[in-house]
């Protein structure tokens, strides 16, 4: 199975400044891939499909990219209300793995 | 407005069984996929399974598998799963979740989640 490799575990940045979490895949996976956020103690949000297309509804400050092996989430510029675990999915084949998820907190 | 709304979970003993209900609504059922993700106390996100829309084709994770059995009922708008043999690493808060139809390059996709329901919380242990 295709296995997916977040890095960081977890950040600490200021508000303002921009983000940039990494997924890779032990595979190519094209375009396949996913970025969900979850807020603490709430219910996971899909933020980003197809690797770089955004979610109706999220904030244009979020942006992916990537494919093939490598993919990123951007936050432009972070905000206090992005204070969430994000965790990238492949969906190309079944199992639809997900990474072990980056933990982003405030400086 | 979608609505998830999982019920079934509860404390069972190892090679247990129970089985989990997803009562859908704001949107037509019978059109969309849906699947079951679940995480850990503590832990991150674990894909369990899916269901198709149109021939009812269904997936699993290799953990889960032969164990578990998802399945649909359209005119009650309602998701299950099955799951029996259960184990201690099957505890977790499981999500029902509706799966987003999207089209790209002349093939249509029904593989990532768009709407979650709150959970419902499985325990296994003796």
């Amino acid at each position: 199975d295709i296995q997916m490799t977040q890095s960081p575990s977890s950040l600490s940045a200021s508000v303002g400044d921009r983000v940039t979490v990494t997924c890779r895949a032990s595979q190519g996976i094209s375009n396949y891939l996913a970025w969900y956020q979850q807020k603490p103690g709430k219910v996971p949000k899909l933020l980003i499909y197809a690797a770089s297309t955004l979610q109706s509804g999220v904030p244009s400050r979020f942006s992916g990219s990537g494919s093939g092996t490598d993919f990123t989430l951007t936050i432009s510029s972070l905000q206090p209300e992005d204070v969430a675990t994000y965790y990238c999915q492949k969906y190309n084949t079944d199992p639809w793995t997900f990474g072990q998820g980056t933990k982003v907190e405030i400086k | 407005e979608v609505q998830l709304l999982e019920s079934g979970g509860g404390l069972v003993q190892p090679g247990g069984s129970l089985r989990l209900s997803c009562a859908a609504s704001g949107f037509t059922f019978s059109n969309f996929a849906m699947s079951w993700v679940r995480q850990a106390p503590g832990k991150g996100l674990e894909w369990v399974s899916a269901v198709n829309y149109s021939d009812a084709g269904t997936y699993y994770a290799d953990s889960v598998r032969g164990r578990f059995t998802i399945s649909r009922d359209d005119s009650k708008t309602t998701l299950y799963l099955q799951m029996n043999s259960l184990r201690a690493e099957d505890t977790a808060l499981y999500y029902c979740t509706r799966l987003l139809k999207y089209c790209s390059g002349g093939t249509c996709y029904s593989r990532v989640s768009d709407y979650w329901g709150q959970g419902t919380l499985v325990t296994v242990s003796s």
